[in-house]
């Protein structure tokens, strides 16, 4: 199957420092990528939708100027994490949308703890 | 909108015992159905999905859910779980059959003791 790649897969940064994560897709280009979010033993939350070359569609209540999405590429989509802080602590995903039927691919996530 | 319940939390399950996870929805427009699966630190992978057709379908590990429209749930189950099926199990909606957009339920902790 398709591959998605994310990195790093943990991190660790001090209170008040910027934070970005990568997903690739590494077998295929991918037009839509989605961001999300998992508190400890919670559900997904879409966080945005990042679109290859524009601006991504944040979900309500999703503060894009705290979480910057870039999808400057059709494999490659950042998600950072500027002046962060202990409640940002969490798992974060990203799934990658492949071909014409869009079948989704889901990263490894990414576990940012703030201290 | 939608919305999805997971009705359990946690399930234990004694291995070679059968399994059940359910799940309900609620969608104001037709909806896709899908289990995900994800291991301990992982991100999730697709497990199985209804988009038409039948309505039982299987995964290649023995998983398989029933899509019943008249009831709005999708519940899943395994007749035989393994150790290696001790994992999150989330059950998602998507108004697209590529499961973009996706609404997921709460999630279902399935612990298999030996």
């Amino acid at each position: 199957g398709a591959v998605v790649s994310q990195h790093p897969s943990r991190v660790i940064c001090k209170s008040g420092t910027s934070v970005k994560i990568e997903c690739r897709s590494l077998d295929f280009q991918a037009t839509t990528m989605f961001w999300y979010r998992q508190f400890p033993k919670q559900s997904l939350m879409l966080m945005a939708t990042s679109n290859e070359g524009s601006k991504a569609t944040y979900e309500q209540g999703v503060e894009k100027d705290k979480f910057l999405i870039n999808h400057a590429s059709l494999t490659l989509s950042t998600l950072t994490v500027t002046s962060a802080h202990p409640e940002d602590s969490s798992f974060y995903i990203c799934s990658a949308s492949r071909g014409r039927t869009g079948e989704l691919f889901f990263g490894e996530g990414s576990r940012l703890t703030v201290l | 909108a939608q919305s999805v319940t997971q009705l359990d939390s946690q399930v234990p399950v004694f291995e070679e015992a059968p399994v059940e996870l359910r799940c309900n929805y609620s969608s104001s427009v037709s909806v896709y159905l899908f289990w995900y699966v994800q291991y301990p630190n992982q991100g999730l992978q697709l497990l199985l999905k209804y988009l038409s057709g039948s309505t039982l379908v299987k995964s290649i590990n023995g998983f398989e859910a029933e899509f019943n429209k008249s009831q709005t749930s999708f519940h899943l189950r395994k007749p035989s779980v393994h150790i290696s099926d001790t994992a999150e199990y989330f059950c998602a909606v998507s108004p697209g059959a590529a499961g973009n957009k996706l609404t997921f339920g709460g999630g279902t902790r399935v612990l298999v003791k030996p």
